[in-house]
C-alpha cells in the first residue's frame, strides 16, 4: 500500500514568522510531486508540480524542494501572513499517473 | 487554465436520500475527475468520468452506490445514492491543467444525518 504522509497534521505560527512542513512519499516509481493550497470554501489551488531530484521551485513568499531518493519534499513559507492560513496538501504521482494523497497540514497564522 | 463551477456548496441530508452534484467546466475536457475527503482523511479518488463511455470507479467504489453522468465535454454530475452518515465529506470534482497540475471544483460540504 502507498502512503504519503504529511507532517505535522496541523501548525500554528505567529504573524511574520517563516515556517516548514514535510510531506513523505514512496522514492520508487516517482513520477511527479503536486503541492496545492486549500482555504476554506475554496477550490484547491495547484502550487507546484515537480519532477526532479534536487529541485527547487517557488512562487514569492512560498518554495519547495524535492529529494526522490530519500522520498520527501518540504515546503516552506517565509514571512508568514493571514493570508497564508489554509491547509496545504502534497500528492505523489507514480508511474501510473494515479495520485496519492495526502492528508494536509492545517497551517494557522496568529497575528 | 479551466474554470470549474460545483453545485451545491454544501448539503445536509437525510439518511437513505440520495444527493447530486454537479460541475461545469468553462471549456471542453476529455476527463473529469471525482473525489471525496472524509473527515480527517486524505482525498481519495472515486472515479474518473469520460465523456461517451462508463466512468472508471477505484476500488471500494461502486456505479450503483455513485452514479456518474457525463452528457458533454464540459458537464458532469456524481450523485451520492442512499446516503448513510458515512457518506457526510467534501465532495470535489477536477480535471487536468495545461501545463500540469490539476483545477479543483470549490467543493460540496455534505451532512448526512
Amino acid at each position: 500500500i502507498l502512503n504519503v504522509e504529511q507532517s505535522p497534521q496541523s501548525l500554528h505560527v505567529q504573524e511574520g514568522d517563516s515556517t516548514n512542513f514535510t510531506c513523505s512519499f514512496p522514492s520508487s516509481n516517482f513520477y511527479a510531486l503536486h503541492w496545492y493550497r486549500w482555504e476554506t470554501a475554496k477550490s484547491p489551488e495547484a502550487l507546484f508540480v515537480m519532477t526532479l531530484n534536487g529541485d527547487e521551485k517557488k512562487k514569492g513568499r512560498i518554495s519547495a524542494t524535492l529529494n526522490t531518493k530519500e522520498g520527501y519534499s518540504y515546503l516552506y513559507i517565509k514571512g508568514s501572513q493571514p493570508e497564508d492560513s489554509a491547509t496545504y496538501l502534497c500528492a505523489f504521482m507514480g508511474s501510473n499517473y494515479q495520485l496519492i494523497w495526502g492528508a494536509g497540514t492545517k497551517l494557522i497564522i496568529k497575528p | 487554465s479551466a474554470v470549474i463551477s460545483q453545485k451545491p456548496s454544501r448539503d445536509i441530508c437525510q439518511r437513505g436520500t440520495s444527493l447530486t452534484i454537479q460541475c461545469q467546466v468553462d471549456s471542453q475536457v476529455t476527463m473529469m475527475f471525482w473525489y471525496r475527503q472524509q473527515p480527517g482523511q486524505s482525498l481519495t479518488l472515486i472515479a474518473t468520468a469520460n465523456q461517451g463511455s462508463e466512468a472508471t470507479y477505484e476500488s471500494g467504489f461502486v456505479i450503483d452506490k455513485f452514479p456518474i453522468s457525463r452528457p458533454n465535454l464540459t458537464f458532469s454530475t456524481l450523485t451520492v445514492s442512499n446516503m448513510s452518515p458515512e457518506d457526510s465529506s467534501i465532495y470535489l470534482c477536477s480535471v487536468e491543467r495545461t501545463g500540469g497540475g490539476y483545477t479543483f471544483g470549490s467543493g460540496t460540504r455534505l451532512t448526512v444525518v
